[in-house]
C-alpha cells in the first residue's frame, strides 16, 4: 500500500512552460484535492474532486485544470507556468468528508 | 465561506511545560476540524479531529483538543512538550453541510520546544 504517491518531486520550469503534476492513490479514496504551500499562507486549496468524472475549484484556482477520469489519478495540470506559482504542491486523498486526509509528499516547482 | 485563523505564527515552550497552539474558525453549519502537524520537509501528518460527540478529543503523540462551539475554537494541546514536537502545525475546517465539500486549512503555527 503505497498511500498518495507525486511525481516528480523538484521541478524547473521556464516562464510559459507547461506540465503536469501527478498524484496517485492506492487506497480507493474518493476524496481527492491539491493544495500549495507558500511561506506565510498556510496550505491554499486549488481544486479537489469528490469522485471520478467530478472537479471543483477551491481557493486559488486560476492557472491550474485538473481532471478526474479513474478514482485512483488526480493530475494538476499548469497550462502556461508563471513565477507566481513557484511553490510546494502537496496532493491529498480521503475516504469521506469527515475522513482525515493522506496527504502526498509534496512536489516543489520553480518557474523561472 | 468556510475560514480558519491560527492567531499566532509561533509558540515558544520549554520542554516539559503544558503547550497550546490556538485555532478558531467560521463555518455556516457545523464543522469537521481537524489538525495536522509538518515535520521539516516533509509531508502533512494526521494529528486528530473532531466530528461529533465529546468535545475533548484525544490524537497522536499525546496530543488533545477540545472544541468549543460557542467560542469557535479548537485549540491543540499537550500536557508535556518534547523537544521532538517542535514541528509546523495546521488547523483545517470543512462544513458539516453537504453543500460545500472544501477542507480548508489555516495558515500555520510554528511550535518551537526548547531543552
Amino acid at each position: 500500500n503505497a498511500g498518495v504517491t507525486q511525481t516528480p518531486k523538484f521541478q524547473v520550469l521556464k516562464t510559459g512552460q507547461s506540465m503536469t503534476l501527478q498524484c496517485a492513490q492506492d487506497m480507493n479514496h474518493e476524496y481527492m484535492s491539491w493544495y500549495r504551500q507558500d511561506p506565510g499562507m498556510g496550505l491554499r486549496l486549488i481544486h479537489y474532486s469528490v469522485g471520478a468524472g467530478i472537479t471543483d475549484q477551491g481557493e486559488v484556482p486560476n492557472g491550474y485544470n485538473v481532471s478526474r477520469s479513474t478514482t485512483e489519478d488526480f493530475p494538476l495540470r499548469l497550462l502556461s507556468a508563471a513565477p507566481s506559482q513557484t511553490s510546494v504542491y502537496f496532493c491529498a486523498s480521503s475516504y469521506s468528508r469527515s475522513a482525515e486526509q493522506f496527504f502526498g509528499p509534496g512536489t516543489r516547482l520553480t518557474v523561472l | 465561506a468556510q475560514s480558519v485563523a491560527q492567531p499566532e505564527d509561533q509558540v515558544n515552550v520549554a520542554e516539559g511545560n503544558p503547550l497550546t497552539v490556538k485555532c478558531t474558525y467560521s463555518v455556516s453549519g457545523n464543522p469537521y476540524l481537524f489538525w495536522y502537524v509538518q515535520y521539516p520537509n516533509r509531508g502533512l501528518q494526521f494529528l486528530l479531529k473532531y466530528i461529533t460527540g465529546d468535545n475533548l478529543v484525544k490524537g497522536s503523540y499525546g496530543f488533545e483538543a477540545e472544541f468549543n462551539k460557542s467560542q469557535t475554537s479548537f485549540h491543540l494541546k499537550k500536557p508535556s512538550a518534547l523537544v521532538s514536537d517542535s514541528a509546523l502545525y495546521f488547523c483545517a475546517v470543512r462544513d458539516a453541510a453537504f453543500n460545500t465539500d472544501k477542507l480548508i486549512f489555516g495558515t500555520g503555527t510554528r511550535l518551537q520546544v526548547f531543552p
